[in-house]
């Protein structure tokens, strides 16, 4: 079975702290992507990243990065320094490519970003 | 603004009626992608088209049912309402078929 796991329901932090949101997935597909959504409090869906189940190399987008690791079937996001605009809800999902597409999303994580 | 655009933002309905949600995708986007936020359910992707073709489904109900026109824009039916579907019904639009998705504003639902 796939599944999505982000074991954090909500994080706050203090402005200017590094945060990791974790996200944690099953498959036993070997195609698949791996995507990260932001849902401000505005309500509108943000799109992140995407990564391969192929390209296990690590990005950087400014403040924004991911780690990917296959071997624990992990996909985290970390914010450096995070600021105000960072409070949101961030949903990770898990997308197969393989046969027929399935899309699996996690639950999400709310980050509270605190002045 | 993403260049996705959905209508109408909010609807209000009774159980039992039919809504038609419409979308039209970023100029040159072949795919459209159609999910569903509630409470309950949290976040669920519905469907997928890609220029013209329904490329993959995910937790629609049999009483919902979408197409993609030849202009690519695209609708999504919802019928035999009922509370439950009351939700937040977001449309996206990507390139290609696992590109960057950007996603319109959402349609609001509300049955009640």
């Amino acid at each position: 079975a796939q599944k999505v796991t982000q074991a954090q329901t909500e994080i706050s932090v203090v402005e200017k702290e590094d945060v990791t949101l974790d996200c944690v997935y099953e498959t036993r597909d070997t195609t698949y992507y791996l995507f990260w959504y932001k849902q401000p409090p505005s309500g509108e869906l943000v799109f992140l990243i995407r990564r391969n189940s192929f390209d296990e190399q690590n990005e950087i987008s400014g403040r924004y990065s991911w780690n990917f690791q296959k071997s624990t079937s992990s996909f985290n996001f970390t914010i450096t320094a995070s600021q105000v605009v960072d409070s949101a809800v961030y949903f990770c999902a898990l997308i197969i490519t393989s046969g027929t597409y399935k899309y699996i999303f996690g639950t999400g994580t709310r980050l509270k970003v605190l002045a | 603004d993403s260049g996705v655009t959905q209508t109408p933002k909010h609807l209000i309905t009774a159980t039992g009626q039919r809504v038609t949600l419409r979308c039209s995708p970023r100029s040159g986007d072949l795919s459209v992608y159609w999910y569903q936020q509630s409470l309950d359910q949290g976040l669920q992707f519905l469907i997928q088209y890609y220029n013209g073709e329904e490329r993959a489904k995910g937790n629609i109900l049999e009483r919902f049912s979408a197409q993609q026109f030849p202009d690519l824009h695209s609708e999504l039916n919802l019928s035999s309402l009922e509370l439950g579907d009351s939700a937040l019904y977001f449309c996206a639009s990507s390139p290609g078929q696992q590109n960057e998705q950007f996603f319109g504003p959402g349609t609001r639902l509300t049955v009640l």
